[in-house]
């Protein structure tokens, strides 16, 4: 089983700076089968990236994912007011099994 | 794009079973993968199980693999989640999400609360 090790837990930042979140898998993820999402509060969690680096539909593109193997990084250009978020990375494989990291509180100043 | 409509809050006491349901529209049942996910509160997310229509596989993750059971039903377009022998670190909002070809959709999440 895969476990991924989301850093750090919480950041706290400015509007316009950038954001790196890591996602460290315990294993090589096949096919960089990683995937990210942003869930603020009462609301079901949005897909922001697919297969690593694959922007969902509609999301801006200040968000941007890469990496390989183990270790991946998503990326926000320049911090948004509404990016205020919990966001998770998850590992979807080549089998059913899914594995959520444990999250990343992004916060603005 | 697919719309995901999920079953109503529950409240239910430590022991019993719940039942959450989701009615997919914009792609027929049979061609999405389904998967369930919880969210507890002060805690992340919990992917408890999926089902691919492609094999007729259902997964189920270690911790939930004798308390819950996936259905699908469909000529309803209609799938299902039961939990059985609740506890009351159970108390979450259970999500339905379908997966497709363009992409994943998540429902708007059913909060099942546990309390005697």
């Amino acid at each position: 089983e895969v476990v991924l090790t989301q850093s750090p837990g919480t950041l706290s930042l400015s509007r316009g700076e950038r954001v790196t979140l890591s996602c460290r898998a315990s294993q090589s993820v096949s096919h960089s089968y990683i995937s990210w999402y942003q869930q603020k509060p009462g609301q079901a969690p949005r897909p922001l990236i697919y297969a690593a680096s694959r922007r969902a539909t509609g999301i801006p593109d200040r968000f941007s994912g890469s990496g390989s193997g183990t270790d991946f990084t998503l990326t926000i250009s320049s911090l948004e007011p509404e990016d205020s978020a919990f966001y998770y990375c998850q590992q979807y494989g080549t089998s059913l099994t899914w594995t959520f990291g444990q999250g990343t509180t992004v916060e603005i100043k | 794009q697919v719309q995901i409509v999920q079953s109503g809050a529950e409240v239910k006491k430590p022991g019993a079973s719940v039942q959450v349901s989701c009615k997919v529209s914009g792609h027929t049942l049979s061609e999405l993968s389904i998967h369930w996910v919880r969210r507890a509160a002060g805690r992340g997310l919990e992917w408890m199980g999926g089902f691919d229509p492609g094999n007729g596989e259902t997964a189920y993750a270690r911790e939930f693999q004798n308390r819950v059971t996936m259905t699908q039903d469909t000529s309803k377009d209609t799938a299902s989640l039961e939990v059985r022998s609740l506890r009351s670190d159970d108390t979450a909002v259970y999500y339905c999400v379908a997966v497709g070809l363009q992409g994943d959709d998540w429902g708007q999440g059913t909060l099942v609360t546990v309390s005697s």
